[in-house]
């Protein structure tokens, strides 16, 4: 199985940028993908994409999100960090199955 | 405007059974594949089950592959996940989620179902 590694956790000011990593133990792009996706889970509710093939914003996600990588290393920001952007971020990768998530980043107000 | 309404879990016992459903609307259902993903209390994502468009193929995580069974019945645009000998370690939200064909990504989620595993 393709294992993702993201840091547990990141505080950052209001207006800032903030930069979340993750990790995967094996590549997980094709010579025309790279089958990284991310997802924002809020306390309660159930998770939403924000960002599917690395880079490419999902439907009605702010311009403030954004995503990049490629092979191994994957990275979502958010700039600036909203209020409303607290929540936990989870990256998936689609290259094989079993599907799997990265265990997740809170993010955090300073 | 895509829905995904999860049904049917509550409280059961160690080595009992529970079907789940997912009631589908707002998109071609029998156009797209199908997951489940659940999540423990206070824990991250866990996917479990992946149905094609046509019930072609189905694909299941270590964890749950012999006791659990995904299916679909694209004329009542629903997708279903039937347990059988559950465990406490199943205890957690469950989710159905629509596949992206174009990204593989899971771009629409249920609202999550509880199922509660104990004596």
């Amino acid at each position: 199985d393709i294992v993702l590694t993201q840091s547990p956790a990141l505080a950052v000011s209001l207006g800032q940028r903030a930069t979340i990593s993750c990790r995967a133990s094996q590549s997980v792009s094709t010579s025309s993908y790279n089958l990284m996706h991310w997802y924002q889970q809020k306390p309660g509710q159930q998770p939403k994409l924000l960002i599917y093939d690395a880079s490419n914003l999902a439907s009605s996600i702010p311009a403030r999100f954004s995503g990049s990588g490629s092979g191994t290393d994957f990275t979502l920001t958010i700039n600036p960090v909203q209020a409303d952007d607290i929540a936990t971020y989870y990256c998936q990768q689609s290259r094989e199955l079993p599907l799997t998530f990265g265990s997740g980043t809170k993010l955090e107000i300073k | 405007e895509v829905q995904l309404v999860e049904s049917g879990g509550g409280l059961v016992q160690p080595g009992s059974s529970l079907k789940l459903s997912c009631v589908a609307s707002g998109f071609t259902f029998s156009n797209y594949g199908m997951n489940w993903i659940r999540q423990a209390p206070k824990k991250g994502l866990e996917w479990i089950a992946l149905i094609y468009y046509d019930s072609s193929n189905k694909y299941y995580a270590d964890s749950v592959k012999g006791r659990f069974t995904i299916s679909r019945d694209n004329s009542k645009n629903t997708l279903y996940l039937e347990m059988n000998s559950l465990r406490s370690e199943d205890t957690a939200m469950y989710y159905c989620a629509k596949y992206d064909y174009g990204s593989y990504s899971l771009d629409y989620w249920g609202q999550g179902v509880m199922v509660t595993v104990s004596s």
